[in-house]
């Protein structure tokens, strides 16, 4: 069975400073892939990354970067210099081969960043 | 694209009634998913469809709940009769397989339904 943990429920920090998001993931299939989302105050679901079990790359983009190791089953995201923009729910999803798009959700984790 | 459209945004119902619930995937996606969220259980899947064709519906609560996709570009999930306990957010989402590749899932807005 799959599983995603991510033991954060809530984080408040202040404007421009750095905060790391946690998720660690469960699961016997070698091919796999991790994602985050970000859910904004209005509700929607946005995709922010994918990465497969195959790519154990850190990947930066702009403010965000995202950490993957393998040997410890994680996938943290981290928020350099954050923004009150930046305050949503953040979700971990975990999906395995073959099918499709079909994600298992973290419980989410509720950031607030306080100007 | 215009992306996931759902339809309602929102849906008040009276306990009882029968709710429909309306997507319609992006164009060539052949994967859609429908998602349900709230407070205590998070997001959930309910039910996945590939080339129409449901697959795993396994989450799908109870005889309550059916779900249908007649054709690529639509699909539908039904309550009835509806509870007060089926108050939540739907999500209606669709992806791309290109071989044996996943792609990211493409969330729609959102139904928030409530059940009085």
């Amino acid at each position: 069975a799959q599983k995603v943990t991510q033991a954060q429920t809530e984080i408040s920090v202040v404007e421009k400073e750095d905060v790391t998001l946690d998720c660690v993931y469960e699961t016997r299939d070698t091919t796999y892939y991790l994602f985050w989302y970000k859910q904004p105050p209005s509700g929607e679901l946005v995709f922010l990354i994918r990465r497969n079990s195959f790519d154990e790359q850190n990947e930066i983009s702009g403010r965000y970067s995202w950490n993957f190791q393998k040997s410890t089953s994680s996938f943290n995201f981290t928020i350099t210099a954050s923004q009150v923009v930046d305050s949503a729910v953040y979700f971990c999803a975990l999906s395995v081969n073959n099918q499709g798009g079909k994600l298992i959700f973290g419980q989410g984790t509720e950031l607030s960043v306080k100007p | 694209d215009a992306g996931v459209i759902q339809s309602p945004r929102h849906e008040v119902t009276e306990m009882g009634q029968e709710v429909t619930l309306r997507c319609k995937p992006i164009s060539g996606h052949d994967y859609l998913f429908w998602y349900r969220q709230t407070m205590m259980r998070g997001l959930e899947l309910l039910i996945y469809f590939n080339n129409n064709v449901p697959i795993d519906d396994s989450g799908m609560p109870e005889d309550r709940f059916s779900a249908k996709m007649p054709n690529a570009s639509f699909s539908t999930l039904k309550i009835q009769p509806s509870e007060p306990r089926d108050s939540a957010v739907y999500f209606c989402a669709s992806s791309l397989a290109l071989g044996t590749l996943n792609t990211e899932a493409f969330f729609g807005q959102g139904t928030r339904l409530t059940v009085v």
